[in-house]
């Protein structure tokens, strides 16, 4: 079984469109995360959800709305993509310290 | 603030020895250590506590100096599945609120 799930897990688009990344934990963690990875592989955060409830919101552009319709899914919606958007996107879920992070298999996104 | 490692990159031979280091500007609550392979998501190895103890499974330990907000990760007698980019991650507090910060990660590829 997986323990968190993202889809899809390749999405190309052209830039001014708007896409949906959909992720899905089966832990029953509480916390859950979306970080963007970036061409240097440099790992930074975007945003926490703790049981549905937004906690951290990292200085992202308007563009990008997360969502999170219950404590077991968190989606990302993105607006007007721009090539800078072009990253792999990873969905990650934690029951709090001591335990670690769980991540997904992550969303390539490529905007042309 | 994003946690300092070093080094960029280290190639080893099969059975040898690697040390990973990370440090913080900023008092820390606990630091983390994740692996990941080439086209894979990160993969929690162990995560360490303010005023806990040294941890360690099979060949790979860790320790954190908190007097000097410094991590260190040791691979002993290397194998060739310990290759791949090794990425330390700091918190300052340890509730929800509290973002997971990753340093800019070490690759480390083991050669036959």
């Amino acid at each position: 079984d997986t323990a968190v799930s993202q889809t899809p897990k390749y999405l190309v688009t052209q830039m001014g469109n708007d896409k949906s990344i959909k992720c899905e934990q089966n832990l029953g963690h509480d916390t859950m995360y979306w970080y963007k990875q970036d061409s240097k592989k440099f790992l930074k955060i975007m945003f926490s959800y703790n049981n549905k409830e937004l906690i951290i919101n990292e200085t992202v552009p308007n563009r990008f709305s997360p969502k999170s319709p219950d404590k077991a899914h968190l989606n990302l919606h993105i607006n007007s993509l721009e090539l800078g958007d072009s990253a792999v996107y990873f969905c990650a879920s934690s029951q709090g310290t001591p335990y670690g992070y769980t991540f997904g298999s992550g969303t390539r996104l490529t905007v042309v | 603030q994003q946690p300092v490692q070093s080094p960029q990159a280290v190639i080893l031979r099969e059975g040898e020895d690697a040390v990973i280091n990370c440090s913080s500007s900023k008092a820390l609550y606990s630091v983390h250590w994740y692996r990941q392979k080439h086209g894979e998501a990160p993969v929690f190895l162990m995560i360490l506590l303010k005023g806990g103890e040294q941890k360690g499974h099979e060949k790979i330990s860790a320790s954190f100096n908190e007097k000097k907000q410094q991590s260190s990760l040791y691979l002993t007698a290397s194998q060739l599945s310990y290759s791949g980019t090794y990425f330390c991650g700091t918190e300052l507090g340890g509730g929800s609120n509290y973002k997971l910060t990753f340093g800019k990660g070490t690759l480390l590829t083991v050669n036959p």
